[in-house]
């Protein structure tokens, strides 16, 4: 089946500073779409970031996202953390065998004055 | 825009009792979800719907029932609460399957004493 990796369960960094959140995946199956979603305390998770297309750029709300299906991942940077960049973040997938929207464990960060 | 209604939003009950949680969509989406999140384990699927009527059990189903009677509306049944439970159960949409961008819900947390 699909599976998604979260390396970091929980990324401390100062404010101002760049972020790297980790996102490595493993499917039999093609792949359809990736995502990072992002969950700010006591909301809903909503969408950050959506990427179907190897090697091309995704940005948005200044995070940024390639997908390298040669290496299986699919990291999430910013450059410079903000202090309300603060939440949980989850890497998902959706591949052909499935259907189904797999998600990492999730990545809390915490950006510190 | 829309939004995802889930009620209630806290539940507390006993062990061995049957729980229903609500959820309503004014999107108009075709596919409905109920996942389960417990901190470091992401979210889990537990059932998904494509269209009213319609059940399909994701991998986290045994111990659960499910019911989409309406399209704008999706239940989730904990058959046996298990004692010293607690996780948040979210509903979430999307227009056709996971491919497209899941819409959440904000959660109802769910304790077992």
């Amino acid at each position: 089946g699909d599976s998604v990796t979260q390396t970091e369960g929980l990324v401390t960094v100062t404010e101002g500073l760049p972020v790297k959140l980790n996102c490595t995946y493993q499917t039999t199956y093609l792949t359809i779409a990736f995502f990072w979603y992002v969950q700010y305390l006591n909301e809903a998770p909503q969408v950050l970031l959506k990427s179907s297309t190897d090697n091309k750029r995704t940005e948005h709300q200044g995070f940024h996202a390639t997908l390298h299906k040669s290496s299986s991942s699919f990291h999430l940077q910013k450059s410079s953390a903000q202090l309300s960049d603060s939440a949980l973040y989850y890497c998902a997938l959706t591949s052909s065998g499935s259907w189904q929207l797999i998600f990492g464990s999730g990545t809390q960060l915490t950006v510190m004055p | 825009g829309g939004i995802i209604t889930q009620t209630p939003k806290f539940l507390i009950g006993q062990e061995g009792q049957k729980l229903t949680l609500k959820c309503q969509q004014n999107f108009n989406h075709d596919t409905m979800y109920w996942y389960r999140q417990d901190s470091g384990k992401g979210l889990r699927l537990i059932y998904y719907s494509i269209t009213e009527n319609d059940l399909q059990k994701g991998d986290l189903s045994e111990g659960y029932d499910a019911s989409r009677e309406k399209k704008s509306s999706f239940s989730l049944t904990v058959t046996s609460a298990q004692k010293n439970e607690m996780a948040v159960f979210l509903c979430a949409s999307s227009i056709h399957r996971a491919a497209e961008t899941l819409y959440f819900g904000s959660g109802t947390r769910l304790t077992v004493l």
